[in-house]
């Protein structure tokens, strides 16, 4: 059975500090890997997904590696500010057609 | 942008009653998903559809039952709700498109008294 785990569970920075959030799964045999940005009270918003043949994604000041021999991803947050304030989820496809399994998620805090 | 719509957005409802929740996507992707968000959970996984009329079981099941008679709806239902089913629920779609991963919906918070 695929398991997730985040750690920490909770980071608090200084504005504009690089910082890694940390994922790691105990298959590595993925389809994919997908990380999420959950806001106080919302819903889950899509930051990056790797599939299971790429190393890595960027999107603007984010940047998500995916390791499956060792069974990790890192989401990199280059400048950080205050808006990514928030709960980082990783989440793993095991394979095409079963369902996302969840890290509990590490809960940013960036103070200004 | 896969748009994925939850009603009702906040529900209170007694310990004993039936509650049905809707989940409605305005494309025609195949994989609907049922979650659960807990404090020290995380998310968990419900129930799913593969398409209509296709169904299975997550890792917490129990005590909910789901129906998918159209593509785009999914429907989630406490047979008879406790109180250990008060949480955020969230539905879920994954769309059809390489690259795209899964789409949330805003949730569904509900209190069971």
């Amino acid at each position: 059975k695929q398991e997730v785990t985040q750690i920490p569970a909770a980071l608090s920075v200084p504005e504009g500090e690089n910082l890694v959030l940390n994922c790691s799964f105990t298959d590595s045999a993925i389809y994919n890997l997908q990380w999420f940005r959950q806001d106080p009270g919302k819903g889950l918003t899509s930051l990056l997904l790797i599939q299971s043949s790429q190393r890595e994604q960027t999107s603007g000041r984010l940047n998500a590696s995916l390791d499956k021999s060792s069974g990790r991803s890192t989401l990199y947050i280059a400048a950080s500010q205050p808006g990514d304030s928030a709960t980082y989820l990783c989440a793993v496809q095991p394979s095409g057609n079963t369902p996302l399994v969840f890290g509990k998620g590490t809960r940013l805090s960036v103070i200004a | 942008d896969a748009g994925i719509t939850q009603s009702p957005r906040h529900k209170v409802t007694e310990t004993g009653t039936p509650v049905t929740l809707r989940c409605h996507q305005t494309e025609n992707h195949r994989y609907m998903y049922w979650y659960r968000q807990d404090p020290g959970h995380g998310l968990r996984l419900i129930h799913y559809s593969y398409g209509v009329k296709d169904t299975d079981k997550g890792e917490v099941s129990d005590g909910y039952s789901v129906s998918r008679s159209k593509t785009e709806d999914f429907l989630l239902t406490l047979e008879s709700a406790t109180s250990s089913q008060t949480s955020v629920y969230f539905c879920a779609i994954r769309v059809d498109r390489t690259g795209y991963g899964y789409t949330f919906g805003s949730g569904t918070r509900l209190t069971v008294v």
